[in-house]
């Protein structure tokens, strides 16, 4: 019940394309989801997160759809760049615990 | 410059010794946190601290030690008793942002055990 599956494991995806990354939850306590970002040697830095209350939040070019009934919740990143190519973690939380629920990860590539 | 401090950023054991990674944080947070990272697993969680001279235990405690004797420090240490310890470990801290609780990072430490 406490588990967040993520997929795909990795991700190749030309420059301009969408990159699409999916994540499952079973616990409905969860109510914080966030996506984090992370470059290699680097820790993870927040990039976008929502709560149950709106089904999408959009920050430039990164978009979480969320999707209560069917506990799943995406990241999009529309026009993606080289520069965006790394590792994206989603997570979720419950509030009265403070304590994040990472899922495995997905690699992503973007090639120009 | 506020933020999260790990040091060291390469750390070298050798089997049977204890060591001890830095974390240290100067953003007033109450909570931080410890995770190990292994290819393909995520992060997962080892100790966390909510409040000064308290911690709990997270996934996957065994092995590992800790204290929170101040608010800006959150020192572990990882025993021999750890079996796997070669891994990328990460501190964090959490804060409040907006509408909602932020976990910031610091910049990790990798251990390995020769």
């Amino acid at each position: 019940q406490q588990q967040v599956k993520q997929s795909p494991q990795s991700l190749i995806v030309q420059k301009g394309g969408i990159s699409i990354i999916n994540c499952a939850y079973e616990n409905t306590a969860f109510d914080y989801f966030p996506w984090y970002q992370q470059f290699p040697g680097k820790g993870p830095a927040l990039l976008i997160a929502i709560r149950p209350d709106v089904s999408e939040k959009k920050e430039g070019r990164f978009t979480i759809s969320f999707n209560k009934s069917a506990k799943q919740f995406s990241l999009h990143i529309m026009d993606s760049q080289p520069g965006d190519s790394a590792t994206y973690f989603c997570a979720a939380s419950n509030d009265s615990t403070d304590k994040l629920i990472f899922g495995t990860g997905t690699r992503l590539q973007v090639f120009p | 410059d506020g933020g999260i401090t790990q040091s060291p950023k390469y750390l070298f054991r050798k089997e049977g010794q204890n060591v001890t990674l830095s974390c240290e944080q100067n953003l007033n947070h109450d909570a931080m946190y410890w995770y190990r990272q292994d290819p393909g697993q995520g992060l997962r969680l080892i100790y966390y601290s909510q409040i000064v001279n308290d911690f709990q235990k997270g996934d996957i405690a065994e092995g590992y030690s800790v204290s929170r004797e101040k608010k800006e420090s959150f020192p572990l240490t990882v025993t021999s008793a750890q079996k796997n310890p070669t891994a990328f470990y990460l501190c964090a801290s959490i804060g409040t942002s907006a509408s909602y609780n932020e976990q910031f990072f610091g910049p990790g430490t990798r251990l390995t055990v020769l």
